[in-house]
Protein backbone atom coordinates (compact mmCIF):
# COMPACT_ATOMS: atom_id res chain seq x y z
CA UNK A 1 0.00 0.00 0.00
CA UNK A 2 1.63 3.09 -1.18
CA UNK A 3 -1.56 5.30 -0.67
CA UNK A 4 -2.22 8.28 1.77
CA UNK A 5 -5.85 8.49 1.92
CA UNK A 6 -7.69 11.50 2.60
CA UNK A 7 -11.57 11.99 3.60
CA UNK A 8 -13.89 13.60 3.26
CA UNK A 9 -13.08 14.63 -0.33
CA UNK A 10 -15.29 17.57 -0.14
CA UNK A 11 -16.37 19.70 2.67
CA UNK A 12 -18.82 22.27 3.41
CA UNK A 13 -18.93 23.75 6.36
CA UNK A 14 -20.69 27.10 8.00
CA UNK A 15 -18.46 29.58 10.71
CA UNK A 16 -19.98 28.01 13.24
CA UNK A 17 -19.45 24.29 12.66
CA UNK A 18 -17.44 21.86 14.06
CA UNK A 19 -15.45 19.25 11.35
CA UNK A 20 -12.88 17.28 11.08
CA UNK A 21 -10.73 15.91 8.21
CA UNK A 22 -8.63 12.25 8.21
CA UNK A 23 -5.96 11.42 6.44
CA UNK A 24 -4.60 7.47 6.74
CA UNK A 25 -1.47 5.74 5.61
CA UNK A 26 -0.17 2.42 5.80
CA UNK A 27 3.38 2.56 4.35
CA UNK A 28 4.83 2.84 7.56
CA UNK A 29 5.90 6.44 7.69
CA UNK A 30 6.56 8.30 10.69
CA UNK A 31 6.31 11.78 9.63
CA UNK A 32 2.80 13.15 8.51
CA UNK A 33 2.17 16.52 7.62
CA UNK A 34 -0.40 18.92 7.09
CA UNK A 35 -0.33 21.62 4.40
CA UNK A 36 -3.08 24.23 3.26
CA UNK A 37 -3.15 25.38 -0.60
CA UNK A 38 -4.69 28.20 -2.01
CA UNK A 39 -5.64 27.92 -5.94
CA UNK A 40 -2.68 28.79 -8.48
CA UNK A 41 -0.17 28.82 -4.81
CA UNK A 42 2.09 26.20 -3.46
CA UNK A 43 1.22 24.00 -0.31
CA UNK A 44 1.54 25.84 2.78
CA UNK A 45 2.90 23.66 5.70
CA UNK A 46 0.81 23.91 8.86
CA UNK A 47 1.61 21.05 11.29
CA UNK A 48 4.22 18.18 11.03
CA UNK A 49 3.99 15.26 13.57
CA UNK A 50 6.76 12.56 13.93
CA UNK A 51 6.51 9.58 15.60
CA UNK A 52 2.85 10.51 16.59
CA UNK A 53 4.42 13.90 18.52
CA UNK A 54 3.81 17.48 17.23
CA UNK A 55 7.17 18.33 15.86
CA UNK A 56 5.89 22.02 14.17
CA UNK A 57 3.43 24.19 14.67
CA UNK A 58 3.88 26.80 11.77
CA UNK A 59 1.83 29.45 13.55
CA UNK A 60 -1.42 28.03 12.74
CA UNK A 61 -4.73 29.71 14.28
CA UNK A 62 -6.09 27.68 16.74
CA UNK A 63 -9.36 27.05 14.95
CA UNK A 64 -7.17 24.68 13.44
CA UNK A 65 -6.20 21.50 16.12
CA UNK A 66 -4.17 18.46 14.96
CA UNK A 67 -4.36 14.94 16.56
CA UNK A 68 -2.46 11.89 15.83
CA UNK A 69 -4.25 8.88 17.76
CA UNK A 70 -1.75 6.84 16.10
CA UNK A 71 1.48 5.92 13.39
CA UNK A 72 -1.26 5.34 10.65
CA UNK A 73 -3.71 8.27 11.61
CA UNK A 74 -3.61 12.14 11.22
CA UNK A 75 -6.63 14.21 11.98
CA UNK A 76 -7.24 18.37 11.73
CA UNK A 77 -10.41 19.53 13.77
CA UNK A 78 -11.92 22.18 12.56
CA UNK A 79 -13.60 24.70 14.36
CA UNK A 80 -15.19 28.43 14.31
CA UNK A 81 -13.57 28.92 10.46
CA UNK A 82 -13.46 31.70 8.40
CA UNK A 83 -14.46 31.88 4.50
CA UNK A 84 -10.61 32.91 4.09
CA UNK A 85 -10.00 29.11 5.51
CA UNK A 86 -11.28 27.64 2.61
CA UNK A 87 -8.85 25.81 0.63
CA UNK A 88 -7.33 22.42 -0.53
CA UNK A 89 -6.36 20.45 2.65
CA UNK A 90 -3.33 18.38 1.66
CA UNK A 91 -1.95 15.20 3.86
CA UNK A 92 1.36 13.73 3.25
CA UNK A 93 3.44 11.62 4.89
CA UNK A 94 7.69 10.73 4.69
CA UNK A 95 9.56 7.95 6.32
CA UNK A 96 12.15 8.63 9.50
CA UNK A 97 12.31 11.54 11.04
CA UNK A 98 10.51 14.84 9.72
CA UNK A 99 13.03 16.48 6.81
CA UNK A 100 15.88 13.97 7.41
CA UNK A 101 18.05 11.60 4.12
CA UNK A 102 15.94 11.28 1.03
CA UNK A 103 12.50 12.50 3.02
CA UNK A 104 10.30 12.36 -0.30
CA UNK A 105 7.01 13.64 0.63
CA UNK A 106 3.79 11.58 -0.50
CA UNK A 107 0.60 13.35 -0.83
CA UNK A 108 -2.94 12.42 -0.18
CA UNK A 109 -5.98 13.29 -2.68
CA UNK A 110 -7.01 16.32 -0.80
CA UNK A 111 -9.56 17.59 1.01
CA UNK A 112 -11.34 20.71 -0.44
CA UNK A 113 -12.82 22.87 2.08
CA UNK A 114 -15.47 25.22 1.60
CA UNK A 115 -16.19 27.48 4.54
CA UNK A 116 -20.02 29.67 4.16
CA UNK B 1 16.12 33.34 4.30
CA UNK B 2 15.30 30.33 2.09
CA UNK B 3 13.95 30.89 -1.38
CA UNK B 4 12.62 28.69 -4.45
CA UNK B 5 11.59 30.36 -7.59
CA UNK B 6 10.01 28.92 -10.38
CA UNK B 7 9.89 30.41 -13.95
CA UNK B 8 7.59 30.39 -15.97
CA UNK B 9 4.43 31.03 -14.06
CA UNK B 10 2.86 29.30 -16.88
CA UNK B 11 3.76 27.48 -20.48
CA UNK B 12 1.52 26.80 -23.01
CA UNK B 13 3.16 24.36 -25.93
CA UNK B 14 2.12 22.85 -29.02
CA UNK B 15 2.38 18.83 -28.50
CA UNK B 16 5.70 17.00 -29.78
CA UNK B 17 7.25 20.80 -28.98
CA UNK B 18 9.99 20.54 -26.41
CA UNK B 19 10.92 23.24 -23.24
CA UNK B 20 12.32 23.51 -19.77
CA UNK B 21 10.68 24.83 -16.71
CA UNK B 22 13.32 26.32 -14.10
CA UNK B 23 14.00 26.41 -10.37
CA UNK B 24 16.09 28.86 -8.64
CA UNK B 25 16.90 28.17 -5.35
CA UNK B 26 18.52 30.08 -2.50
CA UNK B 27 18.84 27.54 0.52
CA UNK B 28 21.80 27.11 2.64
CA UNK B 29 22.69 23.90 3.21
CA UNK B 30 20.60 21.94 0.64
CA UNK B 31 20.05 18.38 1.27
CA UNK B 32 17.90 17.70 -1.53
CA UNK B 33 15.95 19.01 -4.98
CA UNK B 34 12.29 18.00 -5.32
CA UNK B 35 9.92 17.54 -8.08
CA UNK B 36 6.60 17.44 -7.81
CA UNK B 37 3.75 17.22 -10.38
CA UNK B 38 0.10 18.04 -9.36
CA UNK B 39 -3.27 17.64 -11.31
CA UNK B 40 -6.09 19.72 -10.60
CA UNK B 41 -8.20 19.63 -7.28
CA UNK B 42 -5.06 16.86 -6.58
CA UNK B 43 -1.87 16.35 -4.23
CA UNK B 44 1.28 16.52 -5.88
CA UNK B 45 2.88 13.18 -7.26
CA UNK B 46 6.78 12.51 -6.70
CA UNK B 47 8.78 12.53 -9.46
CA UNK B 48 12.35 12.98 -8.53
CA UNK B 49 14.73 14.01 -6.11
CA UNK B 50 17.85 15.86 -6.88
CA UNK B 51 20.64 15.83 -4.43
CA UNK B 52 24.22 16.88 -5.85
CA UNK B 53 25.37 19.51 -8.91
CA UNK B 54 25.93 17.68 -12.10
CA UNK B 55 22.96 15.00 -10.77
CA UNK B 56 20.79 14.49 -13.65
CA UNK B 57 17.26 11.92 -13.68
CA UNK B 58 14.87 11.11 -15.74
CA UNK B 59 11.85 9.39 -16.37
CA UNK B 60 9.73 9.02 -19.62
CA UNK B 61 9.80 12.34 -21.62
CA UNK B 62 10.87 14.39 -18.03
CA UNK B 63 14.91 14.47 -17.12
CA UNK B 64 15.24 16.78 -14.23
CA UNK B 65 18.93 18.54 -13.83
CA UNK B 66 20.78 20.58 -10.65
CA UNK B 67 23.12 22.81 -10.70
CA UNK B 68 24.87 24.80 -7.43
CA UNK B 69 21.89 27.49 -8.10
CA UNK B 70 18.97 26.44 -10.02
CA UNK B 71 17.47 22.95 -11.60
CA UNK B 72 15.62 22.46 -14.72
CA UNK B 73 12.83 20.49 -15.75
CA UNK B 74 13.26 19.53 -19.45
CA UNK B 75 10.20 18.39 -21.33
CA UNK B 76 10.99 16.64 -24.56
CA UNK B 77 8.04 16.01 -27.26
CA UNK B 78 5.51 16.80 -24.43
CA UNK B 79 1.84 15.15 -24.79
CA UNK B 80 -1.25 16.42 -23.94
CA UNK B 81 -1.36 14.22 -20.77
CA UNK B 82 1.55 16.04 -19.94
CA UNK B 83 -0.25 19.27 -18.68
CA UNK B 84 0.02 19.70 -14.96
CA UNK B 85 1.45 21.60 -12.45
CA UNK B 86 5.06 20.80 -11.67
CA UNK B 87 6.09 22.33 -8.34
CA UNK B 88 10.03 22.35 -7.40
CA UNK B 89 10.64 22.06 -3.81
CA UNK B 90 13.83 22.40 -1.73
CA UNK B 91 15.03 20.91 1.78
CA UNK B 92 17.64 22.54 3.70
CA UNK B 93 16.38 23.14 7.01
CA UNK B 94 12.42 22.20 5.85
CA UNK B 95 10.91 21.68 2.51
CA UNK B 96 9.62 25.02 1.03
CA UNK B 97 8.06 24.48 -2.61
CA UNK B 98 8.03 27.05 -5.34
CA UNK B 99 4.95 28.88 -6.94
CA UNK B 100 4.90 26.21 -9.60
CA UNK B 101 4.54 26.17 -13.46
CA UNK B 102 1.56 25.86 -14.81
CA UNK B 103 2.18 23.55 -17.94
CA UNK B 104 -0.29 23.39 -20.67
CA UNK B 105 -0.10 21.05 -23.87
CA UNK B 106 -2.10 21.73 -26.72
CA UNK B 107 -2.89 18.79 -29.32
Amino acid sequence: DTEVTQTPKHLVMGMTNKKSLKCEQHMGHRAMYWYKQKAKKPPELMFVYSYEKLSINESVPSRFSPECPNSSLLNLHLHALQPEDSALYLCASSQGRIFSGANVLTFGAGSRLTVL
Amino acid sequence: EDQVTQSPEALRLQEGESSSLNCSYTVSGLRGLFWYRQDPGKGPEFLFTLYSAGEEKEKERLKATLTKKESFLHITAPKPEDSATYLCASRGGKIIFGKGTRLHILP
